[in-house]
């Protein structure tokens, strides 16, 4: 079956530091990718997706290119800030499912500190 | 965009009572609303698959007579925890598939229902 596997956190960080969380999955197929970010106490808000091999999703200085050859979709930020504190989750949608699961890795708890 | 409204965002109920919670699409009609269970500090597992005007398709080992679903209009989802107990405390999210298929925006989410079963 599909799934999301991601890097454990969490993951603390100074201000402007370097972010990278990995990302891989298992999939039939060509899924589409996707990153999502949950603030504290908020749902999830779809950050960048990428929906074939060597797309690159990018939003608010975050980037992740949807790599075939090694299945993976690592998300990154060249300078993070305390807003981006939040817990990143990668997901992906297969064609198999109709377009209709959402498969979630277990989430990667980000914590920048001033 | 696509806006996904949830209601309430917080409950606190007493143990055996039932909690309804709303989803609804504010400026698209959603045919298909997905819910989803999070526990704390863990990933969201979906629940049940909405469609407007046909019953829900749950997954594995989700108990449909305890999560009643009704997707009665093209706008609103709703979900019924039956009988809550506290181990059904948890954070629910609802979402619903973007009109414009997701290959363009993907899923958007609702804000989330935290229940507390006392």
């Amino acid at each position: 079956g599909n799934s999301v596997t991601q890097m454990e956190g969490p993951v603390t960080l100074s201000e402007e530091a370097f972010l990278t969380i990995n990302c891989t999955y298992t999939a039939t197929g060509y899924p589409s990718l996707f990153w999502y970010v949950q603030y504290p106490g908020e749902g999830l808000q779809l950050l960048l997706k990428a929906t074939k091999a060597d797309d690159k999703g990018s939003n608010k200085g975050f980037e992740a290119t949807y790599r075939k050859e090694t299945t993976s979709f690592h998300l990154e930020k060249g300078s993070v800030q305390v807003s981006d504190s939040a817990v990143y989750f990668c997901a992906l949608s297969a064609r198999t499912d109709s377009w209709g699961k959402l498969q979630f890795g277990a989430g990667t708890q980000v914590v920048v500190t001033p | 965009g696509a806006v996904v409204s949830q209601h309430p965002s917080r409950v606190i109920c007493k143990s055996g009572t039932s909690v309804k919670i709303e989803c609804r699409s504010l400026d698209f009609q959603a045919t298909t609303m997905f819910w989803y269970r999070q526990f704390p500090k863990q990933s969201l597992m979906l629940m049940a698959t909405s469609n407007e005007g046909s019953k829900a398709t749950y997954e594995q080992g989700v108990e449909k007579d305890k999560f009643l679903i009704n997707h009665a209009s093209l706008t609103l989802s709703t979900l019924t925890v039956t009988s809550a107990h506290p181990e059904d405390s948890s954070f629910y999210i609802c979402s619903a598939r973007d009109p414009l298929g997701v290959l363009n925006y993907g899923y958007t989410f609702g804000s989330g229902t935290r229940l507390t079963v006392v």
